[in-house]
């Protein structure tokens, strides 16, 4: 089982419509968690962190449930400019190198 | 400013030959990952430098690959006697503090 786990998708949806994702973990010891966006060819981008609180950028919204070990992303309003790969990423643990574990990555596509 | 920069970008091997794929990091970034990233697949550790220690190199598949950063700024990984299932991107990322910035990364094609 690997260590961070997401659908690989992809998720096809139109304009304006409101998609989520999730990703678990499986080291109870992590300590931060993290959204980057990777597009076609591109470097991965940090996208956002995750707080324990939950935390909204504009019309994206990350959330962390420790309990159950996952993470989300919530994004509303979807534009076409968001079509890209999502990856979740946890850092921390036994190791404290810094070190991020990604997951496999799930593909949006926003359609008009 | 400039963000981590890799070259060269695209590198193309026959079988057992020796490469050799630089990064350049943020200037005054004390942290610096190599990771490797296969196609359809999110993006793998490899090893970490903090300044010119390297103080996990866990993530190395095998002794065929090696890193160093023997000046705490540029950083090179090595891989010897390329094989095909080394054909990958692989990603440099550099940090100061808690976000790490990723270098555009060098596709090698092991033919």
């Amino acid at each position: 089982r690997k260590e961070v786990e997401q659908d690989p998708g992809p998720f096809n949806v139109p304009e304006g419509a409101t998609v989520a994702f999730n990703c678990t973990y499986s080291n109870s010891a992590s300590q931060s968690f993290f959204w980057y966006r990777q597009d076609c060819r591109k470097e991965p981008k940090l996208l956002m962190s995750v707080y324990s609180s939950g935390n909204e950028d504009g019309r994206f919204t990350a959330q962390l449930n420790r309990a159950s070990q996952y993470i989300s992303l919530l994004i509303r309003d979807s534009k076409l400019s968001d079509s890209a790969t999502y990856l979740c990423a946890v850092k921390g643990g036994s190791s404290n190198t810094g070190k991020l574990i990604f997951g496999q990555g799930t593909t949006l596509q926003v359609k008009p | 400013g400039a963000g981590v920069s890799q070259s060269p970008r695209y590198k193309v091997a026959k079988r057992g030959q020796d490469v050799a794929l630089r990064c350049d990091p943020i200037s005054g970034h004390v942290s610096l990952f190599w990771y490797q990233q296969a196609l359809g697949q999110g993006p793998e550790f490899l090893t970490y430098f903090q300044n010119e220690a390297q103080l996990d190199k866990s993530g190395l598949p095998s002794d065929r690959f090696f890193a160093e950063r023997p000046e705490g700024s540029v950083s090179t990984l090595k891989i010897q006697r390329t094989q095909q299932e080394d054909s990958a991107v692989y990603l440099c990322a550099s940090s100061l503090g808690t976000e790490q910035f990723f270098g555009p990364g060098t596709r090698l094609t092991v033919l």
